[in-house]
């Protein structure tokens, strides 16, 4: 079966531009999450989905990030007006059960360069 | 005080030897602890839960003292194939999972 996925692997953007990235999840997983990984550093929580509830949106370092999650699958993290501090790798995860419980399975990430 | 802190390392070791990585969290809610995997520009997979009784798989030991709100991973008789970095992970209800920024083991022949 397919793992998560990521689209695109790779991006590089100028300044100031809208991003979108894209990620799908494992089927049939209820819990979807983003996370960013910036050069020698931990993953950061940025947002969580989980169902139909509202998602966990504690993590989003600024009002430029936004996500959406459509109907309870696919998700898209946007990030407007880029700055070069938002380069950094964005790992999408899903897992079968939300809340942290459930072992989260990765996408092999979007790697974004803001130059 | 960061939530979950690793020994960054680099951890570099012969092939045979055991490798010892721990870990400090400081949320005492805490309920569930991982050690996950992460080779070089790759994504993290799980490695091992962590269980408070401690738990074992193949060479991979793993002990969890709550008390002291320490996590600890060995690893015995080191493979080539076990270099990558290790990330501490600990969760709590209600919120995602809380990654160190993980330890970094280089095996050498």
């Amino acid at each position: 079966g397919a793992g998560v996925s990521q689209s695109p692997s790779n991006k590089v953007t100028e300044k100031g531009k809208d991003v979108e990235l894209r990620c799908d999840p494992i089927s049939g997983h209820t819990a979807l999450y983003w996370y960013r990984q910036s050069l020698g550093q931990g993953l950061e929580f940025l947002i969580y989905f989980q169902g139909n509830s509202a998602p966990d949106k504690s993590g989003l370092p600024s009002d430029r990030f936004s996500a959406e999650r459509t109907g309870g699958s696919v998700s898209t993290l946007t990030i407007q007006r880029t700055q070069q501090e938002d380069s950094a790798v964005y790992l999408c995860a899903s897992s079968l059960v939300g809340g942290g419980a459930g072992i989260q399975y990765f996408g092999a990430g979007t790697r974004l360069s803001v130059l | 005080r960061k939530e979950v802190e690793q020994d960054p390392g680099p951890f570099n070791v012969p092939e045979g030897a055991t490798v010892a990585f721990n870990c400090t969290y400081s949320n005492s809610a805490s309920q569930s602890f991982f050690w996950y995997r992460q080779d070089c520009r790759k994504e993290p997979k799980l490695l091992m839960s962590v269980y408070s009784s401690g738990n074992e798989d193949g060479r991979f030991t793993a002990q969890l003292n709550r008390a002291s709100q320490y996590i600890s991973l060995l690893i015995r008789d080191s493979k080539l194939s076990d270099s990558a970095t290790y990330l501490c992970v600990v969760h709590q209800a209600g919120t995602a999972l809380i990654f160190g920024k993980g330890t970094t083991l280089s095996v050498s022949s």
